[in-house]
């Protein structure tokens, strides 16, 4: 069955140091990856987009993975600021035009 | 603000009601998507316009539900005959053209549906 899974529901970070999120699919191929940051009672908003034959992306402080062998993509937060704690969405592009979005990781940055 | 606005930002009604929630999207944008999100989950894909072409719809989608986007602008999204089940937040989006390459969407507020 087609899944995306990512990791554990909720994590807390000490400010300052690295958040890396986890994003794993099961039988999708798709065409690129994006994530989501959603703040309580408010819409997704993008952050950044990867596309298959990119191995990396870097925004600001944002750093995407994607590894289409092990059908993974990580997301890095460096230097994180407790302003960074929100829910973080990992969202399939596949080829067929439609978005399938993870339930999302809840980060908490501790100060 | 993403310039895509949903109206009502909050919808109570009672089992049985239909309701109708409106999305407008950012103006140059071809694409618009309507999806549910639950506590806890995800946004769950609904249905998406090209223009004012309904191309896809989800088989989350029951014959209750209809979408339209009568000019290629706003779009509306009716539930008829509600349910305690159909509460979640509605959350609409629209992008540019998929054919560019890249189809970033742009999330409006949602609207958050109560059923009692």
């Amino acid at each position: 069955s087609q899944k995306i899974e990512q990791n554990s529901e909720a994590l807390n970070i000490q400010e300052g140091k690295t958040a890396t999120l986890t994003c794993n699919y099961t039988n999708y191929s798709p065409a690129y990856l994006q994530w989501y940051r959603q703040d309580p009672g408010r819409g997704p908003v993008f952050l950044l987009l990867i596309r298959e034959n990119e191995k990396e992306k870097r925004k600001e402080r944002l750093k995407v993975t994607f590894d289409t062998t092990l059908k993974q993509s990580l997301f890095h937060i460096t230097a994180s600021q407790p302003a960074d704690s929100a829910t973080y969405l990992c969202a399939l592009d596949l080829r067929d035009d439609k978005i399938i979005f993870g339930k999302g990781t809840r980060l908490h940055i501790l100060p | 603000d993403t310039g895509v606005s949903q109206d009502p930002r909050h919808k109570i009604t009672k089992r049985g009601q239909n309701v109708t929630f409106r999305c407008d999207p950012i103006s140059e944008h071809n694409r618009l998507y309507w999806y549910r999100q639950t506590l806890g989950q995800g946004p769950e894909f609904l249905t998406y316009f090209q223009n004012e072409a309904q191309l896809e719809k989800s088989r989350l989608l029951s014959d209750r539900f209809s979408a339209e986007r009568p000019k290629g602008s706003f779009s509306t999204l009716e539930i008829q005959r509600t349910e305690q089940g159909d509460s979640a937040m509605y959350l609409c989006a629209s992008s540019l053209d998929a054919s560019l390459a890249t189809d970033e969407q742009f999330f409006g507020p949602g609207t958050r549906l109560t059923v009692l």
